[in-house]
C-alpha cells in the first residue's frame, strides 16, 4: 500500500523552513527518505527505524510516530539547493533482517525561490 | 569507486518488442531492486534480487523478468512491450541484511511507440 504524502508542492523563500509529512495505513518498520532533481537519480536523505533509531544527513531531521505510521521531514532555513521532489519510502513488517522492499509515495515538489 | 551504473540511459522501443536494461552495482554490494517511475510519480518497485535468486517482487507482470549475474550485476527484461511501460526505469543497490540509503543509478529512459 502506497503511503500518502502532503503537501503535494510547496513553494518557499530561502530560508523559511517546511514540513513534509508521509502516512501509512500499515504498520512500519522503516522509513526512508529520498530527494530528487529533475533528471537525476534520487538521493539519499534519512532512515528512521521503528525503536528510534536515525541515520542520516547533517542538515536534515525527521520524525517516525510508530504508533500514528506517519513520518515528518522538516527542512529548516531552506537553501536553493533543497528544491526538488521528496519522497518517503515505507517498509512495512519485518523480513527478519534480510532483504526488504520500499513502497515509495507519489512525492512532494518542493521549490525554494531567492 | 564508480556507483551504480545503469545502460544505456535512452531507449526508444514499439509495442510488442522486447527490451533488456542493465545494471552494475556499487563495489561492496549484493542486492539489487529495480523500480519502475513514471513521470510525476514515486519510484514503484518491481522486484528484488539478492544471490541471483529474485527475493521480493512488486506488483508487476511476468512480462517484467530479471536476472543476477555472480558478479551482483542485474538486467530487467520486459516482453510483449505496451506503451504503458514508458518510464524511467531505476536500479538500487544496497547490502543485504543491513538498512542504508540505498544507491540508485541514474537510469533508464524507456519510450514505447
Amino acid at each position: 500500500q502506497q503511503p500518502v504524502q502532503s503537501p503535494q508542492a510547496v513553494i518557499l523563500r530561502e530560508g523559511e523552513d517546511a514540513v513534509i509529512n508521509c502516512s501509512s495505513s500499515k504498520a512500519l518498520y522503516s522509513v526512508h527518505w529520498y530527494r530528487q532533481k529533475h533528471g537525476e537519480a534520487p538521493v539519499f536523505l534519512m532512515i528512521l527505524l521503528k525503536g528510534g533509531e536515525q541515520k542520516g544527513h547533517e542538515k536534515i531531521s525527521a520524525s517516525f510516530n510508530e504508533k500514528k505510521q506517519q513520518s515528518s521531514l522538516y527542512l529548516t532555513a531552506s537553501q536553493l539547493s533543497y528544491s526538488g521532489t521528496y519522497f518517503c519510502g515505507t517498509e512495512t513488517g519485518w523480513s527478519g533482517g534480510s532483504n526488504y522492499k520500499l513502497t515509495f509515495g507519489k512525492g512532494t515538489l518542493l521549490t525554494v525561490n531567492p | 569507486d564508480a556507483g551504480v551504473t545503469q545502460s544505456p540511459t535512452h531507449l526508444i522501443k514499439t509495442r510488442g518488442q522486447q527490451v533488456t536494461l542493465r545494471c552494475s552495482p556499487k563495489s561492496g554490494h549484493d542486492t539489487v531492486s529495480w523500480y519502475q517511475q513514471a513521470l510525476g510519480q514515486g519510484p514503484q518497485f518491481i522486484f528484488q534480487y539478492y544471490e541471483e535468486e529474485e527475493r521480493q517482487r512488486g506488483n508487476f507482470p511476468d512480462r517484467f523478468s530479471g536476472h543476477q549475474f555472480p558478479n551482483y550485476s542485474s538486467e530487467l527484461n520486459v516482453n510483449a512491450l505496451l506503451l504503458g511501460d514508458s518510464a524511467l526505469y531505476l536500479c538500487a543497490s544496497s547490502r543485504t541484511g543491513i538498512r542504508e540509503k540505498l544507491f540508485f543509478g541514474s537510469g533508464t529512459q524507456l519510450s514505447v511507440l
